[in-house]
């Protein structure tokens, strides 16, 4: 199995400030890198697929990137709504595999 | 407008068999390149891929249940269904299911989700 890594496994930020997380992959996964969004007690909402193309409807603040073997998502100015756990989950092959999450909380 | 509802007991007992249903619209499992999957994740934990069904009936399973789990397509009934035997209190978790197509190569869509606890 594909085992993906996210750093941090937590993170407090502020309203307006751009946050990072990266996700690993234990082997190249090309460009099959998927984030979701979840909220308490809500379904993942997917953002960003294939590393960098975003989801119709989600706001542009959201990127996705890959530097070797590094994905990463970022927020470019935090809003009110951003504060959920994120995963990140690679779909290039069988068992699809999540990372274990980045909780974004209120500083 | 696409939508997907889990449906199934909120409660069963060690060793029994859980069975989900996926009722889905605004899409067809018989369309080239469409998907349902299933996923779970226990109380404060992440998540987890089970199992998916595609148009053409090709399935595939997480390799640590694939002995535990079967999942089938009713495609008159839009209908996806998954089974789990010999269920465990570590198996009590939020169940979901999701549709998946080609141009985003994963879930783009989820049902709201539901909770099945295992206990005696």
């Amino acid at each position: 199995d594909i085992q993906m890594t996210q750093s941090p496994s937590s993170l407090s930020a502020s309203v307006g400030d751009r946050v990072t997380i990266i996700c690993r992959a234990s082997q190249s996964i090309r460009t099959y890198l998927n984030w979701f969004q979840q909220k308490p007690g809500k379904a993942p909402k997917l953002l960003i697929y294939a590393t960098s193309t975003l989801q119709s409807g989600v706001p542009s603040r959201f990127s996705g990137s890959e530097s070797g073997t590094a994905f990463s998502l970022t927020i470019s100015s935090l809003q009110p709504e951003d504060f959920a756990t994120y995963y990140c989950q690679q779909s290039y092959s069988f068992p699809y595999t999540f990372g274990q999450g980045t909780k974004l909380e209120i500083k | 407008q696409i939508t997907l509802k889990e449906s199934g007991p909120t409660l069963v007992k060690p060793t029994q068999t859980l069975t989900l249903t996926c009722t889905f619209s605004g899409f067809s499992l018989t369309t080239s390149g469409v998907g349902v999957g299933w996923i779970r994740q226990p109380p404060g934990k992440a998540l987890d891929w089970l199992a998916l069904i595609y148009w053409d009936d090709d399935k595939n399973y997480s390799p640590s249940l694939k002995s535990r789990l079967t999942i089938t397509k009713d495609t008159s009934k839009n209908q996806v269904v998954l089974t789990m035997t010999n269920m465990d209190p570590v198996d009590t978790a939020t169940y979901y299911c999701a549709h998946k197509f080609k141009t985003t190569a994963t879930f783009d869509y989820w049902g709201q989700g539901t909770l099945v606890t295992v206990s005696s």
